[in-house]
């Protein structure tokens, strides 16, 4: 079956401890992204990467880093989470994103919820 | 400037009623296209439907339709015949071609509630 795999579902964590959301695509999507969905903000872009070593910031950066060391993988990580970083995470895919195809839609992930204390 | 407005924070409906979510965008891009997506209360992500501005027609997907209106720059998404299942939170979202940003950007949300 064709999806976007994230873990964990649910995270609890302290302020400042290192944390991973680990994110999985097996439809060979060259496009992958992290959004963070804030009540009355919708989902904002953390950051995205359109192949495998090429990543970029979102709207929203700070505090997160991103890798994209295979195709199929897009790890979140947060070295030193803080409050403000609770929120509900999302993982993202997609074919491509080419310039002109607008066509091209997002398949996401279950999403992560994080509470950081 | 907000790239992408939905209104109406929440709505309650009749089971059986039609509704319709209103979402405006704002974009210089003669290329763009415009999503609609649902998230029920287990929190997952669910495309409905996809209009894009060169398309003649308005969109359909079953039960959904798009009302694309672009010289207003509006795409609202009507539901026809609603069930309790649909109720959910819906996103409104635009991706730009040529000059935009490689990302979707999102509106605030609308959440939907059908009361039998």
């Amino acid at each position: 079956e064709a999806q976007v795999t994230q873990n964990p579902r649910y995270l609890i964590t302290v302020t400042g401890k290192k944390l991973t959301v680990t994110c999985s695509q097996n439809m060979n999507h060259e496009y992958m992204s992290w959004y963070r969905q804030d009540p009355g903000l919708g989902l904002r872009q953390i950051y995205y990467s359109m192949n495998v070593e090429v990543t970029d910031k979102g709207d929203v950066p700070e505090g997160y880093k991103v890798s994209r060391k295979e195709k199929r993988n897009f790890p979140l990580i947060l070295e030193s989470p803080s409050p403000n970083q609770t929120s509900l995470y999302f993982c993202a895919s997609s074919r491509f994103w080419a310039g002109s195809g607008t066509n091209e839609k997002l398949f996401f992930g279950s999403g992560t919820q994080l509470s950081v204390l | 400037a907000q790239k992408i407005t939905q209104t109406q924070p929440g709505m309650f409906v009749q089971e059986k009623e039609a509704v319709t979510l209103d979402c405006t965008y704002d974009t210089s891009d003669p290329s763009y296209g415009l999503f609609w997506y649902k998230q029920p209360s287990s929190g997952e992500m669910i495309f409905l439907i996809y209009q894009g501005s060169y398309d003649q027609q308005n969109a359909t997907e079953g039960r959904y339709s798009l009302n694309f209106q672009k010289a207003r720059k509006s795409a609202n998404l009507v539901i026809s015949a609603s069930q309790l299942g649909d109720s959910a939170m819906y996103f409104c979202a635009m991706r730009e071609g040529i000059q935009g940003a490689q990302k979707l950007v999102f509106g605030q949300g609308t959440r939907l509630t059908i009361n039998p």
